[in-house]
């Protein structure tokens, strides 16, 4: 059974640069056909799709946030990665990883609060 | 590319249905059968309750089904229990490998 955890600096201030990692177990991150994304939801508001990278490390990203955004996998490690610059308050929020489909998330981490403020 | 639209809240008494819509455009929901469907309880992370349209994972009771007509896909649970009360979302392959989520439903049991 997949687990996801997500971990990384909980504080961001801008327009410093949002990193998180997200680290898989039970399964290999390598596994044919598996996508690894990432998701947020600000507080009391939906979720936003923020992009998901194949194992090989080809990466998809939402139109919006495209040009602020980087996904990569660390084979290695067999984790997955996100970083997110030039931050601002609006991109406060609670970050899941999830996966390995790119169509739908059935694994999913249990989320971390990232707030951004100096 | 937007966010697609549901209804902001939805309710229903045990035992009776509800359903949930997800209305996009004819390049989103419209065009493929890539509409998956999440339960969120507060504080939780979401849980895929359907997806393709309507498969269910394993585990997910035959309570929730899912369908597609045109542009707007739905989500219905029937026979609710207090255990169904929480948000709910939609998601649909938006084209150019792209995501799209819905707005989010708050479904209450009465």
């Amino acid at each position: 059974q997949l687990q996801l955890q997500e971990s990384g600096p909980g504080l961001v201030k801008p327009p410093e640069t949002l990193s998180l990692t997200c680290t898989v177990s039970g399964g290999s991150i390598i596994s044919s056909g598996y996508y690894w994304g990432w998701i947020r939801q600000p507080p009391g508001k939906g979720l936003e799709w923020i992009g998901s990278c194949y194992y090989t490390g080809r990466p998809y990203y939402h139109p919006s946030l495209k040009s602020r955004v980087t996904i990569s996998v660390d084979t290695s490690k067999n984790q997955f990665s996100l970083k997110l610059t030039s931050v601002t308050a609006a991109d406060t929020a609670v970050y899941y990883c999830a996966g390995p489909d790119f169509y739908y998330f059935d694994h999913w981490g249990q989320g971390t609060l990232v707030t951004v403020s100096s | 590319q937007s966010a697609l639209t549901q209804p902001p809240s939805a309710s229903g008494s045990p035992g009776q249905s509800v359903t949930i819509s997800c209305t996009g455009t004819s390049s989103d929901v419209g065009a493929n059968n890539y509409v998956s469907w999440y339960q969120q309880h507060p504080g939780k992370a979401p849980r895929l309750m359907m997806y393709e349209v309507s498969k269910r994972p394993s585990g997910v009771p035959d309570r929730f089904s899912g369908s597609k007509s045109g542009n707007t896909a739905s989500l219905t649970v029937s026979g609710l229990q207090p255990d169904d009360e929480a948000d709910y979302y939609c998601c649909s392959y938006a084209g150019n490998n792209n995501l799209e989520f819905g707005t989010g439903t708050k479904v209450t049991v009465l």
